[in-house]
């Protein structure tokens, strides 16, 4: 499979926990982001990367949030303290950023985090 | 505020039937417009641009700036497009900009 990958998959933890969530993107892409989708909602940008760089973060994304991309391939996404609002299914997608044309954003399966 | 808005959560059609999915947005600038679906145990795919004026799968979307909406349309719905149906938009200037998601329809074709 060569499309944007995500592990684990699943993720049940108690609130208070440490949960780190890695997504590989697709090879040549440059731009990685992430999204978070909660029940009944469409996804919600949380941050993205252009190569290793950390080009814009949500609001969404409060100081338990951290996301690196330390060699500009894969990417991880580490929340700290975990509540159980942080419930939802973790989006990571790729794109290869171009100066003229379409850029798309492929997305993964996601990683979807139970708190209890 | 940049917004989109899907205002059914569900859409239920006959097989053969018209299928109308509404999206409306609010954006100060140009918009991108797109619409993602999801089959199931699938991921978020790429549907449509507003910008390559194109139909995929039958699907056709026209972006109409002055409602401010951006409808996904077919002309005779078929069993296989059962799925979640996102409408989007690109926020920003720079071709990478992040994307910014409806709360997505449910259609539902009945055989």
């Amino acid at each position: 499979d060569t499309g944007v990958s995500q592990d684990p998959r699943h993720k049940i933890t108690k609130r208070g926990q440490n949960v780190t969530f890695r997504c590989d993107p697709i090879s040549e892409h440059n731009r990685l982001y992430w999204y978070r989708q909660t029940l009944g909602q469409g996804p919600e940008f949380l941050t993205y990367f252009q190569n290793e760089a950390q080009l814009e973060k949500s609001r969404l994304l409060s100081d338990r949030f951290s996301a690196e991309r330390p060699k500009g391939s894969f990417s991880t996404l580490e929340i700290q303290r975990t509540e159980q609002g942080d419930s939802a299914m973790y989006l990571c997608a790729s794109s290869l950023v171009v100066t003229s044309g379409i850029n798309e954003q492929f997305f993964g399966p996601g990683t979807r985090l139970t708190v209890l | 505020a940049q917004r989109v808005t899907q205002p059914e959560k569900l859409l239920s059609v006959f097989k053969g039937a018209p299928v109308e999915l509404k999206c409306n947005y609010s954006y100060s600038g140009s918009p991108e417009l797109f619409w993602y679906v999801q089959y199931s145990r699938q991921r978020l795919q790429l549907l449509l641009r507003h910008i390559s004026r194109e139909s995929i799968k039958g699907f056709t979307a026209d972006l109409n700036k002055g409602e401010t909406s951006f409808h996904l349309k077919k002309p005779f719905a078929q069993e296989e497009d059962s799925a979640m149906y996102y409408c989007a938009l690109k926020a920003g200037y720079s071709s990478a900009s992040k994307i910014i998601f409806g709360s997505g329809t449910r259609l539902s074709i009945r055989p």
